[in-house]
């Protein structure tokens, strides 16, 4: 089975742009999670969203939003891009059982450089 | 609000050595903890995640131990190999008791070498 794949695999934008990120989780999983990743640091959480409906959102301006489309793919869109949004984006899926453990599955990423 | 801190940033040992990685957190109402390993501009690949009424997850040379009451985990690497080389990763999910978000909190990672 494919793993989580993520398009583009790099993308270089000037300030001021807007970008858009693609996400395939892996199949059967129906949540799909987005990162943000500065380099040196530790991924920081932006969206969760489950079965079309986000679940989560983590501490990010209004400049960014997201989608899941009813095969369960995911889209990461960033408006007025900024110089500090140069990160790598990173998207995770997972089973989302009621009960039970979640591992997360990460997809490859997707290297944005805002000039 | 969870903290995860991992200890040290930087690791740098020769080949064969037996090691261990560090992961402490504030919340131990955690509900398991992943480790990750992620090679240079790479995605995250997960080793080993263990659940909470876990105290021990292995898989090779890898062992991770998850010690809750004092907010503690290590990830133990035998006899290092100079493909060990990358970044490790910890991360705790949000407690169940805090939302319905499923998000993970890293730490920034241990940066290992092994040299040859």
């Amino acid at each position: 089975d494919a793993g989580v794949t993520q398009s583009p695999t790099h993308l270089i934008k000037t300030r001021g742009q807007q970008v858009t990120l693609r996400c395939s989780p892996i199949s059967g999983h129906k949540s799909v999670s987005w990162y943000q990743q500065v380099l040196g640091q530790g991924p920081q959480f932006i969206f969760q969203y489950y079965e079309k409906e986000e679940r989560g959102r983590g501490n990010f301006p209004d400049r960014f939003s997201a989608r899941q489309f009813p095969n369960y793919s995911s889209e990461l869109n960033v408006n007025a891009l900024l110089l500090g949004d140069s990160a790598l984006y990173l998207c995770a899926s997972s089973l989302e059982p009621q009960e039970g453990y979640y591992e997360q599955y990460f997809g490859p990423g997707t290297r944005l450089t805002v000039t | 609000k969870q903290e995860v801190t991992q200890i040290p940033a930087a690791l740098s040992v020769p080949e064969g050595e037996n090691l261990v990685l560090n992961c402490s957190f504030t919340d131990s109402a955690i509900y398991n903890l992943q480790w990750f390993r992620q090679d240079p501009g790479k995605g995250l690949t997960s080793l080993l995640l263990i659940q909470s009424s876990q105290r021990e997850q292995t898989s090779g040379r890898l062992n991770a131990s998850l010690d809750k009451s004092s907010g503690r985990s290590t990830l133990y690497i035998a006899a290092s190999q100079p493909g060990d080389s990358a970044t490790y990763l910890c991360a705790v999910p949000r407690p169940l008791s805090s939302g319905s978000a499923r998000q993970l909190t890293f730490g920034s990672g241990t940066q290992l070498t092994v040299l040859p």
